[in-house]
């Protein structure tokens, strides 16, 4: 079966600092990948999408980034934190309709 | 751009009534919709999808309908219980989705 896995689960940084946040899939291959954000409160937005190694769409212009490296691996990344990117983010994978999320990561930028 | 307008935004039933959530989406293309179910601090659950060749399906006290020529489509909760109580999502789309901004149900003992 296949299973999907984020890490970490929580994270404070300080404002400036750099971010990795890890997403694998397992069980299965060439997965459509995504990473969301959600605010405290608020919905999912949606901010990268990959349809397959090295291809990735960004949905929002912020001062994320993400890559993907291998195939059933996403990296969400950011070089310099600000307070605005605290939340809650979501990986997720999807195989042909729906999607199963990862456990999220929830980062406070201090 | 895309968009789902979800309504309402907090909901309050008593046990054993009957809760209604609508969303609207603007995409035509968009030929998936399904619901999600968040519990505090918790991923999103997928708790029933429907696609654009169907106008209902139900799945024992859940129920979604969809209508494509409006561009609406709902969520049908009978027979409340206390741990129906969290946030439902919806969202639309193709191979990725927009979502709604929640609506958080509250199911009162």
């Amino acid at each position: 079966s296949q299973t999907i896995h984020q890490w970490p689960a929580t994270l404070v940084q300080p404002v400036g600092s750099p971010l990795s946040l890890e997403c694998t899939v397992e069980g299965t291959s060439n997965p459509n990948l995504y990473w969301y954000r959600q605010a405290a409160g608020r919905g999912l937005q949606l901010l990268f999408y990959s349809v397959g190694i090295g291809q990735i769409s960004s949905e929002v212009p912020q001062n994320l980034s993400a890559s993907r490296p291998q195939d059933r691996q996403f990296i969400l990344s950011s070089k310099k934190l600000l307070l605005s990117d605290s939340g809650f983010y979501l990986c997720a994978w999807s195989p042909v309709y729906g999607y199963t999320f990862g456990s999220g990561t929830r980062l406070t930028v201090v | 751009g895309e968009n789902v307008e979800q309504h309402p935004s907090t909901l309050s039933v008593q046990e054993g009534d009957s809760a209604v959530i609508k969303c609207t989406y603007s995409d035509s293309a968009s030929n998936y919709f399904p619901w999600y179910k968040q519990e505090l601090g918790k991923r999103p659950q997928l708790i029933i999808d429907i696609r654009s060749n169907v106008g209902e399906k139900k799945d024992q006290r859940i129920a979604v309908t969809l209508n494509k020529t409006a561009k609406h489509f709902s969520l049908h909760i009978t027979e409340t219980q206390p741990e129906d109580s969290a946030v439902y999502f919806c969202a639309a789309g193709t191979y990725k989705y927009i979502f709604g901004t929640g609506t958080r149900l509250k199911v009162l003992a």
